[in-house]
């Protein structure tokens, strides 16, 4: 089976950065996703990696390792808006997505 | 505006009835996605199709069932419905199964059995 871990929660104030992390092991490996689910709602896209190292895209970057089996989400510059929860998935050897269970961020003004 | 439609909303069911929930897209993806999402074990896939007329199992198949007669639709079907059943349903399509397609999800059906 697959094993995709991330933290349950995660608070921190508006302006401010904040480091999701997510390990996984999984059978095989073909790119790792992160997506943004506001509550009540849709997950969104937001990354893909699938080779090591950084990934900008705006306020938000999402890094790789996969010797390492690890990945973080870094939300840079926060806004109220970012208070979500934040699934990391991976595409296993089959090419279909495995979550965890994601990690649900709070930010206070 | 292209997307991907879920119906209904949302369902309260009696154990033992059959239902089935409604998905179609109209971005002409090849490959769509049952999920179901439950508190503290997020999304988990229930059946998949890569391209239409062609299905496949998931993680947690048992009690569901799927078809894909045509590109935009994908129903599922629920045959009998039990209480652990209850759960947020959504569904995904996709462009195709190539390792960089993001999946883009439909609104969701929240589904009670009682």
């Amino acid at each position: 089976g697959q094993n995709i871990d991330q933290p349950t929660e995660m608070t921190a104030t508006e302006g401010a950065i904040v480091q999701i992390n997510c390990t996984y092991q999984t059978s095989g490996f073909n790119g790792l996703f992160w997506y943004q689910q506001h509550a009540g709602e849709a997950p969104t896209f937001l990354s893909y990696n699938v080779l090591d190292g950084l990934e900008e895209k705006g306020r938000f970057s999402s890094f790789l390792s996969r010797s390492k089996g690890y990945s973080y989400l870094l939300l840079k510059e926060l806004q109220m808006k970012d208070s979500a929860s934040y699934l990391c998935a991976v595409r296993d050897s089959d090419y279909k997505l495995s979550f965890g269970a994601g990690t649900t961020v709070t930010v206070r003004a | 505006i292209a997307g991907i439609t879920q119906a209904p909303t949302s369902q309260i069911l009696a154990a033992g009835r059959r239902m089935t929930l409604r998905c179609t897209q109209d971005m002409r993806h090849n490959a769509m996605y049952w999920y179901r999402q439950d508190l503290g074990l997020g999304l988990r896939l229930i059946h998949y199709s890569n391209t239409a007329g062609t299905t496949g199992k998931g993680e947690v198949p048992d009690g569901y069932s799927v078809s894909r007669a045509n590109t935009d639709d994908f129903p599922l079907t629920l045959a009998s419905a039990v209480p652990s059943q209850t759960s947020v349903y959504f569904c995904a399509s996709s462009q195709g199964i190539a390792a960089y397609n993001e999946q883009f999800f439909g609104p969701g059906t929240r589904l009670t059995v009682l």
